[in-house]
């Protein structure tokens, strides 16, 4: 079944280290995102990618880098820079940055700072 | 850029009553409206969506309805049941426009009361 994957799903980091969250589909989408969501926050925009080896900062980038060298592969990394990661990461994909297609999303990952 | 805000942010129904959430959006060139529903601890998954040559949209128990002019858009759901016990978030989009997807609301708690 084709689909969105992040793992894990559980995440600690400890203050001032690195950690990456692994978003991979095999749905052939284009565009993937990565969204932020906290409590009566609602989902806010990380990065998004359009295709391979592009892609752009959202709203809330700071602290947080990506890559995308494969298609079915947007990895987030979120750095010691970023102040309060505590939170709820989603990873989505469409099959393209402008069309009417909706996202599919994965799973999650939650990440607390221990 | 776009901005969608969702009311109420938490509704409390009776079982078998129904339920409406209601989102207003700024830019008058989004055409594309999707509804998604996350369960906790989940990623959140699409139920429906509507474009905008149409007026009104029904999936079963779940109807979505569109007003241009006025500029908002609203789901309603009919004979609630348990399992609609979700937070809701609807979304706009610009066709062929905006690479950075879908602007979210903050999202409503739906709560099915027994």
């Amino acid at each position: 079944d084709g689909g969105i994957t992040q793992s894990p799903k559980y995440l600690f980091r400890k203050e001032g280290q690195n950690v990456t969250l692994s978003c991979e589909q095999n749905l052939n989408h284009d565009a993937m995102y990565w969204y932020r969501q906290d409590p009566g926050q609602g989902l806010r925009l990380i990065y998004y990618s359009q295709i391979v080896n592009d892609f752009q900062k959202g709203d809330i980038a700071e602290g947080y880098s990506v890559s995308r060298e494969k298609k079915e592969s947007f990895p987030l990394t979120v750095t010691s820079a970023q102040k309060n990661p505590t939170a709820f990461y989603l990873c989505a994909s469409s099959l393209d940055g402008g069309s009417d297609y909706g996202y599919t999303f994965g799973s999650g990952t939650r990440l607390t700072v221990v | 850029g776009e901005n969608v805000e969702q009311h109420p942010s938490t509704l409390s129904v009776q079982e078998g009553d129904s339920a409406v959430i209601k989102c207003t959006y700024s830019d008058s060139a989004s055409n594309y409206f999707p509804w998604y529903k996350q369960e906790l601890g989940k990623g959140p998954q699409l139920i429906i969506d509507i474009r905008s040559n149409v007026g009104e949209k029904k999936d079963q128990r779940i109807a979505v309805t569109l007003n241009k002019t006025a500029k908002h858009f609203s789901l309603h759901i009919t004979e609630t049941q348990p399992e609609d016990s979700a937070v809701y978030f609807c979304a706009a989009r610009v066709s062929g426009g905006g690479a950075d997807g879908l602007t979210f609301g903050k999202g409503t708690h739906l709560i099915i009361q027994p």
